[in-house]
């Protein structure tokens, strides 16, 4: 079974530019959540669906980060403009409910330049 | 808010004796608490999970235990092989929770 996909797995930009990440969950799953990981702060959760509909974004770092779950299989996390700090590893998980188990898919990791 | 905590420093073992990771909760008991494996440039990978009215749980090598008295969490692998060796963490799940990791504690196993 294919797990979470997300795309790209690397990308290198400069910073001011609008960075586009992209998940695809596991058919069927009704959760679907977005993780910042840093060595500093380790894993932080942004913001999670449930339903396609945004539950809670209280991780989002501020208005430049913003996150769509136009249907059940595409979910989008935006960063714009960018900026040096936000270099990390981001992840996407998906779960058939929020009392099991999460999926994660092998992460988007970010430079900003 | 909850906050998780794990031990930051490696946890070197040699192989075939048990290694025991640590996970402390600080506010609210969970309704569960999970733990992942991660492997360098992959996701997490999950091992176990553990509800709050179990003591104990078991797969295989790994055991799970969960004390709400102490707010912890203990992660053991028994008989600990080279492959073993990766990041290890704890979250918590379920319910209304907002999920929330540790840091996760590396760990290394020396044939």
């Amino acid at each position: 079974d294919a797990g979470v996909i997300q795309s790209p797995r690397h990308e290198v930009t400069e910073m001011g530019q609008e960075v586009t990440l992209r998940c695809k969950p596991i058919s069927g799953h009704n959760s679907l959540f977005w993780y910042r990981q840093t060595m500093m702060r380790g894993l932080e959760l942004l913001i999670y669906f449930n339903n396609n509909v945004p539950i809670d974004d209280s991780g989002m770092p501020e208005d430049r980060f913003s996150a769509k779950m136009p249907n059940a299989s595409f979910s989008t996390l935006k960063i714009q403009p960018s900026e040096p700090r936000d270099s990390a590893v981001y992840f996407c998980a998906s779960t058939p409910s929020s009392n099991q188990p999460q999926h994660f898919g092998d992460g988007t990791r970010l430079s900003i330049l | 808010s909850q906050k998780i905590e794990q031990n930051s420093e490696a946890l070197n073992i040699q192989e075939g004796k048990t290694a025991t990771l640590t996970c402390n909760y600080t506010n609210y008991s969970p309704a569960y608490l999970q733990w992942y494996r991660q492997d360098p440039g992959r996701g997490p990978v999950f091992l176990l999970l553990i509800r709050e009215n179990e003591k104990e749980k078991r797969k295989e090598r790994l055991k799970v235990t969960f004390d709400t008295t102490l707010k912890q969490s203990l992660f053991h692998i028994t008989a600990s092989q080279p492959a073993d060796s990766a990041t290890y963490l704890c979250g918590t799940a379920g319910g209304s929770y907002i999920p929330t990791f540790g840091r996760g504690t590396s760990l290394i196993v020396h044939p």
